[in-house]
């Protein structure tokens, strides 16, 4: 069975880089790995996918190695507003090759002054 | 275009009362699923639609009920609440329901059962 597992919590200041971990074992090899991001209040919204090396986009970058065993969400220079709760979706194939979404269970992020 | 849509914002029930939460989406998505979210255990999957006409169980789907009505709209229902459903429930669409394809996720229903 896959399992995804993430830091619960993260501390960090603005400016800093923020690098967020999530190890998953057992997962579909031929999907994507997905990040989201989660404000208070509201429901999760996308932020990065990719399925292996480096992926980079206008506010992340993500990580995946060669064994895809974790993928490392990197946040750039972060600031007040990237105090979020950070989720890692990934694929599971099951029983007749039905494909079963793992979520982590976030990272929540503290970006201090 | 106003995305993901659900009602109610918050609701109040009594232990054993019934209620459905609407769901609407207006991008045009096959699949549409119900999370839950409780402090510290994540989002779970109830219930999710891969496409009209099909529904199927996610990983905590004991006293819950879906139907994908058209296209556009998925609702749960609770036939008998119980404390333990109180929590925040969010409606998400997307494309196709694999995890490349991207969920887009309504306001949420807060939900407290007594």
């Amino acid at each position: 069975l896959a399992k995804t597992t993430q830091p619960i919590s993260m501390d960090s200041y603005e400016g800093q880089e923020v690098n967020i971990t999530c190890s998953h074992n057992n997962i579909a090899t031929n999907d994507y790995i997905t990040w989201y991001q989660q404000f208070p209040s509201q429901g999760p919204r996308f932020i990065i996918q990719g399925y292996k090396t480096k992926v980079t986009n206008e506010v992340a970058s993500l990580f995946i190695p060669a064994d895809r065993k974790s993928s490392t969400l990197s946040l750039p220079r972060v600031s007040l507003s990237d105090t979020a709760v950070y989720y890692c979706l990934v694929g599971e194939t099951g029983a007749g090759n039905n494909r079963k979404l793992i979520w982590g269970l976030g990272t929540s992020l503290a970006v201090n002054p | 275009n106003a995305g993901v849509t659900q009602t109610p914002k918050f609701q109040v029930l009594k232990t054993g009362q019934s209620m459905t939460l609407q769901c609407a989406q207006d991008m045009n998505h096959n699949s549409m699923y119900w999370y839950r979210q409780d402090p510290g255990m994540g989002l779970r999957l109830i219930y999710y639609s891969a496409s009209e006409g099909t529904t199927d169980k996610g990983e905590v789907p004991n006293g819950y009920n879906v139907s994908r009505l058209n296209k556009r709209e998925f609702s749960l229902r609770l036939e008998s609440a119980a404390p333990s459903q109180t929590s925040v429930y969010f409606c998400a669409s997307s494309t196709l329901a694999g995890v490349s394809d991207t969920q887009y996720f309504g306001p949420g229903t807060r939900l407290t059962v007594l």
